[in-house]
């Protein structure tokens, strides 16, 4: 059972856009959603984390939205660039407990 | 440098085989972890080891087993490979198994089996 559902599989951007993964969860025990990027032939590594008692992080170029009514939250880049062609995973976990990674999505930034 | 190596970085072997991977973290972190990383990119955590102690074990063939000689290492032995077990093996290493720290991953190694 997929304990994160993550969409879309792959996506598309030009150069200069926004780019939009979305992540859903069940487990309202989860309580820490981080964001890893995965650049071909490496491991992923820590993009952006958020706790839902705030709503919205940003960093840069990135941004986490988080709804926690809805058990929603997703990723923004703005202004994507093609060296963020990557595979990005979204992943919940809770005190204690392990991480439990979306399926990823594909993103390529078309220059 | 590295904060997470692994050995080696490809692996061909025929089925049937018994091969090791092995990882090494310098972080001093105490919780050490084995993912697998199938073609479609799907993460699976397999292993997680606190202080050289298992504390997860997923649902994964009793063909692996991991091995943790101290914090700063853990192994992964597998056994009768199978066409199956071709992957992406991923190790990770965190400061503690809580679930709120970062996860460092070292750069994989790509089992083939033929």
């Amino acid at each position: 059972q997929q304990q994160v559902k993550q969409s879309p599989q792959s996506l598309i951007v030009q150069k200069g856009g926004i780019s939009i993964i979305n992540c859903a969860y069940e487990n309202t025990a989860f309580d820490y959603f981080p964001w890893y990027q995965q650049f071909p032939g490496k491991g992923p590594a820590l993009l952006i984390a958020i706790r839902p008692d705030v709503s919205e992080k940003k960093e840069g170029r990135f941004t986490i939205s988080f709804n926690k009514s809805a058990k929603q939250f997703s990723l923004h880049i703005m202004d994507s660039q093609p060296g963020d062609s990557a595979t990005y995973f979204c992943a919940a976990s809770w005190t204690g407990n392990q991480f439990y990674f979306g399926t990823g999505t594909s993103l390529t930034v078309i220059p | 440098d590295t904060a997470v190596s692994q050995t080696p970085k490809y692996l061909v072997t025929q089925m049937g085989n018994d091969k090791s991977i092995k990882c090494e973290q310098n972080l001093g972190h105490d919780t050490m972890y084995w993912y697998k990383q199938d073609s479609k990119k799907f993460l699976k955590i397999m292993f997680s080891y606190n202080n050289k102690e298992l504390i997860i074990n997923e649902t994964v063939p009793n063909r692996f087993s991991p091995k943790s000689p101290d914090k700063a290492h853990l192994n992964l032995h597998i056994n009768s490979l199978e066409l199956g077990d071709s992957a992406v093996y991923f190790c990770a290493s965190s400061q503690e198994g809580t679930g709120y720290n970062e996860q460092f991953f070292g750069p994989g190694t790509r089992l083939t089996v033929l």
